[in-house]
């Protein structure tokens, strides 16, 4: 089975301080890992994801996320959060065996100025 | 590419009333899902297909429908709607299912249907 769990359902910063979106999956095979983003009244985009290639992954908008099997943990960092920034954030896992993506249960961001 | 789209975008039904929301994609895409989304519930998934003819149960299946006759399309069916079936709805694709790994199993969302059963 796998899950993840998203620790905080409400982060807020301040405009230029760093962002970290928790996430810490379960899953009993390798897991593949997503982040996505959320807009006001839009669907998801996909911000990152790790598929075992590199434990550091890169995405869009300067976001980054590392990969800590010891820790069982695909935290979501940023430097310096902008105005932007502020949407809701899912983590998502599945597997090589899996036919469905599991979702978190969001972190929305608020970036204060 | 219109991508993943998906209509009605707003709906209100009355409970016991049926109706089907649309999902359609133009990427040729194998793998097609319906999520629920629910205030601090996440996305919750209802049905999903790895291809036309092949339907499976997702997480939250009960009172919903689903077919897959073409590539393209994937319609959602409420048969008898419910209160508690008040939610957005957002259709999802990738080209392949989620176990293939590499750079195809990202999924594609939809804008979603908010949908209110009163």
């Amino acid at each position: 089975a796998q899950s993840v769990t998203q620790l905080g359902s409400h982060v807020s910063v301040s405009e230029g301080a760093l962002v970290l979106l928790r996430c810490n999956y379960s899953s009993s095979v390798p897991p593949y890992l997503f982040w996505y983003v959320q807009y006001p009244n839009q669907g998801l985009q996909l911000l990152l994801k790790y598929t075992s290639a590199a434990t550091l992954v890169k995405g869009i908008n300067g976001f980054e996320a590392e990969f800590k099997k010891s820790e069982t943990s695909f935290h979501l960092t940023k430097p310096s959060a902008h105005m932007s920034d502020a949407a809701e954030y899912f983590c998502a896992v599945t597997s090589n065996t899996g036919n469905q993506f599991y979702f978190g249960t969001g972190t929305s961001l608020t970036v204060i100025p | 590419n219109a991508g993943v789209t998906q209509t009605p975008k707003f709906q209100v039904l009355k409970t016991g009333q049926s109706m089907t929301l649309q999902c359609a994609q133009d990427m040729n895409h194998e793998y097609m899902s319906w999520y629920r989304q629910d205030p601090g519930m996440g996305l919750r998934l209802i049905h999903y297909s790895v291809g036309a003819g092949i339907t499976d149960q997702g997480e939250v299946p009960n009172g919903y429908n689903v077919s897959r006759s073409t590539t393209e399309d994937f319609p959602l069916r409420l048969l008898s709607a419910a209160p508690s079936q008040t939610s957005v709805y957002f259709c999802a694709s990738s080209y392949t299912p989620p176990r293939s790994g590499g750079v195809y199993n990202e999924q594609f969302f939809g804008p979603g249907t908010r949908l209110t059963v009163l």
